[in-house]
């Protein structure tokens, strides 16, 4: 099936300090791309959706200063966390569409991140 | 709004044992309803879905059915096995964006 890859898996970093996340998917062309965040025990909360070429579409209540989403190509799109803070500490997680279709769907294994 | 809600974790099984792992829905219309399952170090990945009520999803031996008498989309296997650990989401998306549950983590032992 289809393979989205995201990393870093796993980063600690200083309060202050940005941290970019990748997402690609690498077998198929992604016109559509989405950013989750998990807290513990809580639902995935989706934080934006990123289509490419435009600017990214976020949800109530998200930063989009705070969280920036570049999606310059078809099989890239970037989350970056600036000035992180420890309340920023959580996982995030990617997903990308193959053409139209919620069935096709394709998400990458997540970043924990951890914000000292 | 939209909400899933599923039973809490985790669940720890012997190796053949039964397995239901609840969800329920509330939503405005009628969503689409899934269940993915994240095995470790793995990303999300679509193993059943259904689309109407009454529908029956099912693949690898696990089952769930759409009901809209009780907003409920159940995960079941009548056999687990080892492998079968992992954290299963519950989600629906009645439009292009899919709302999840809060994850069940499954473990089953030898």
């Amino acid at each position: 099936g289809a393979v989205v890859s995201q990393h870093p898996s796993r980063v600690i970093c200083k309060s202050g300090t940005s941290v970019k996340i990748e997402c690609r998917s690498l077998d198929f062309q992604a016109t559509t791309m989405f950013w989750y965040r998990q807290f513990p025990k809580q639902s995935l909360m989706l934080m934006a959706t990123s289509n490419e070429g435009s600017k990214a579409t976020y949800e109530q209540g998200v930063e989009k200063d705070k969280f920036l989403i570049n999606h310059a190509s078809l099989t890239l799109s970037t989350l970056t966390v600036t000035s992180a803070h420890p309340e920023d500490s959580s996982f995030y997680i990617c997903s990308a569409r193959e053409g139209t279709g919620r069935e096709k769907l394709f998400f990458g294994s997540g970043t924990q991140l951890s914000v000292l | 709004g939209n909400s899933v809600t599923q039973m809490e974790g985790p669940v720890t099984l012997s190796e053949e044992a039964f397995l239901t792992i609840n969800c329920t829905y509330t939503a405005t219309g009628y969503p689409s309803l899934f269940w993915y399952v994240q095995y470790p170090g793995e990303g999300l990945q679509l193993l059943l879905k259904a689309t109407k009520a009454d529908d029956k999803g099912s693949n690898k031996g696990f089952e769930a059915t759409y009901r809209k008498e009780t907003t409920s989309f159940h995960l079941e296997k009548g056999s687990v096995q080892v492998s079968d650990s992992a954290v299963y989401f519950c989600a629906q998306g009645g439009s292009e964006k899919l709302v999840f549950g809060k994850g069940t983590k499954l473990t089953v032992n030898p």
